[in-house]
C-alpha cells in the first residue's frame, strides 16, 4: 500500500520554465491538497480539492495552477518558475476535512 | 487574517514530559490537528480534536478549549526519537486546513 505517491523526488528548474508536480494516493480519499513548506513558515495551502471535479484555491495560490486529473491524481503546475517559488511541495490526502490527513514525501524544487 | 501561534522551541530531557501550546485566531473552526515531522521526513497524523476536551494515544495526548482558541499536545515518558518538529493545524471550513509555524522539540539525555 504506497498511499500518497509524488514525483519527482528533487528538481531543479530555471526562471522561466515550467513544470508539473504528480501526486497519486491509492486511498480512495475524496480530499487531495498541495502545501509547500518553507523554512520557519509551516505548510502553507497552495490549493485543494475537496471531491473529484473541484478544485479551490488556498492560502498561497500565486503562479500556481492545479488539475484533479480523476479520484486518485492531483497535479500541480509552475507556469513560469520564480526564485521564490523554491520549496518544499508537499501533497496530501484526506476522506474529509476533519480526517486524518496523509502526506507524500515531498518534491524539493530549487529554481535558479 | 488567520493566525496560529506556537512556540518556535522546546527542550526536555528523556522521560520527562512535554506540553507544546498552540492558540489560534481563525474565521471558521471544525477542529485541531497535531502533526509530527522528523528532518527531511513527510508530516505524519497524530491526533485530532473537534470539541473541548483531552485526547489520548498512547503516550500522547491533545487538548481543545474552543471557549479559549487554544490547545496543547502533551508527550509523556519523551524519547530520543521524540525529537522533531510539531505543528497544530486548524480545519477551516471549505476543507482548507492551515498550519502554524512548528515547534521545534529537542530531546536531551
Amino acid at each position: 500500500n504506497a498511499g500518497v505517491t509524488q514525483t519527482p523526488k528533487f528538481q531543479v528548474l530555471k526562471t522561466g520554465q515550467s513544470m508539473t508536480l504528480q501526486c497519486a494516493q491509492d486511498m480512495n480519499h475524496n480530499s487531495m491538497y498541495w502545501y509547500r513548506q518553507d523554512p520557519g513558515m509551516g505548510l502553507r495551502l497552495i490549493y485543494y480539492s475537496a471531491s473529484e471535479g473541484t478544485t479551490d484555491k488556498g492560502e498561497v495560490p500565486n503562479g500556481y495552477n492545479v488539475s484533479r486529473l480523476n479520484k486518485r491524481e492531483f497535479s500541480l503546475r509552475l507556469e513560469s518558475a520564480a526564485p521564490s517559488q523554491t520549496s518544499v511541495y508537499f501533497c496530501a490526502s484526506s476522506e474529509a476535512r476533519d480526517t486524518e490527513a496523509f502526506f507524500g514525501q515531498g518534491t524539493r524544487l530549487t529554481v535558479v | 487574517g488567520q493566525s496560529l501561534e506556537q512556540p518556535s522551541e522546546v527542550t526536555a530531557v528523556e522521560g520527562a514530559i512535554v506540553q507544546i501550546n498552540c492558540t489560534y485566531q481563525t474565521s471558521g473552526f471544525y477542529g485541531l490537528s497535531w502533526y509530527q515531522q522528523h528532518d527531511g521526513g513527510a508530516p505524519t497524523f497524530l491526533s485530532y480534536n473537534a470539541l473541548d476536551g483531552l485526547e489520548e494515544t498512547g503516550r500522547f495526548s491533545s487538548f481543545l478549549s474552543r471557549s479559549d482558541s487554544y490547545g496543547y499536545l502533551l508527550l509523556q515518558e519523551l524519547q530520543m526519537k521524540d525529537s522533531a518538529s510539531y505543528f497544530c493545524a486548524v480545519a477551516l471550513g471549505g476543507f482548507k486546513t492551515i498550519f502554524g509555524a512548528g515547534t521545534r522539540l529537542f530531546v536531551k539525555a
